[in-house]
């Protein structure tokens, strides 16, 4: 158990559906990382928060959005959902030196 | 922008035998780090061992060592006494030690360890 926590562990929807995910980051940590892998395919690093403020940005849509709330956890937005999205979506989190990332169990989104 | 690769899309172990995967990377960076994420079927991703760019000295956690060759880009994982449960998806990782740490993965490499 990393100690990030994810929820729904797993979420079913429709296209054009939007949906949010939850990540809490583990006690201390202040920077959240979000990252989509889809099926058998590596991850692909979204968007980074650092104590509530975005510090970095990778392949995000334009129609997802995220941010970190003052309690540190964070949620990630997906909008007008498309058959593409369905992935697996990662949370990490870590501390502000070191590098270590430590992964959630994922939320298993599948756009129907 | 970095780029990290793995040339072996898969790869299969004798259990007790030993394994070395495979990694290289591309960056203009002097500073930063790399790591090997295991992801067995369960999904979770697991961190099995990382390094920092400024140290020579190679990164050992248990039977997982790695070798770093930074003037050649190269960051290889050795698994020593290989176990059924390291069966799983490696990936190598690159992140740049300064603001906006995200990390780059390379393509993962599928490890079978037969019995």
């Amino acid at each position: 158990d990393s100690g990030v926590t994810q929820t729904p562990k797993h979420l079913i929807t429709a296209t054009g559906q939007r949906v949010t995910l939850r990540c809490s980051p583990r006690s201390g940590d202040l920077s959240v990382y979000w990252y989509q892998q889809s099926l058998d395919q590596g991850l692909q690093f979204l968007i980074q928060y650092y104590n509530g403020e975005e510090r970095a940005k990778g392949n995000i849509l334009e129609r997802f959005s995220a941010q970190q709330f003052p309690d540190l956890h964070s949620e990630l937005n997906l909008s007008s959902l498309e058959l593409g999205d369905s992935a697996l979506y990662f949370c990490a989190s870590s501390v502000p030196s070191g590098g270590k990332q430590f992964f959630g169990p994922g939320t298993r989104l599948t756009v129907l | 922008a970095q780029t990290v690769t793995q040339s072996q899309p898969e790869m299969s172990v004798q259990e007790a035998e030993t394994v070395t995967l495979s990694c290289t990377y591309d960056t203009s960076e002097n500073n930063y780090y790399l790591f090997w994420y295991k992801q067995p079927p369960s999904r979770q991703m697991i961190l099995v061992i990382r390094q920092e760019a400024y140290k020579q000295q190679n990164a050992t956690e248990n039977r997982f060592s790695v070798n770093f060759q930074k003037a050649a880009k190269s960051f290889s994982l050795k698994i020593s006494d290989s176990q059924l449960g390291d069966t799983a998806m490696y990936f190598c990782a690159f992140m740049k030690q300064s603001q906006g740490q995200n990390f780059v993965f390379g393509p993962g490499t599928r490890l079978s360890v037969l019995p």
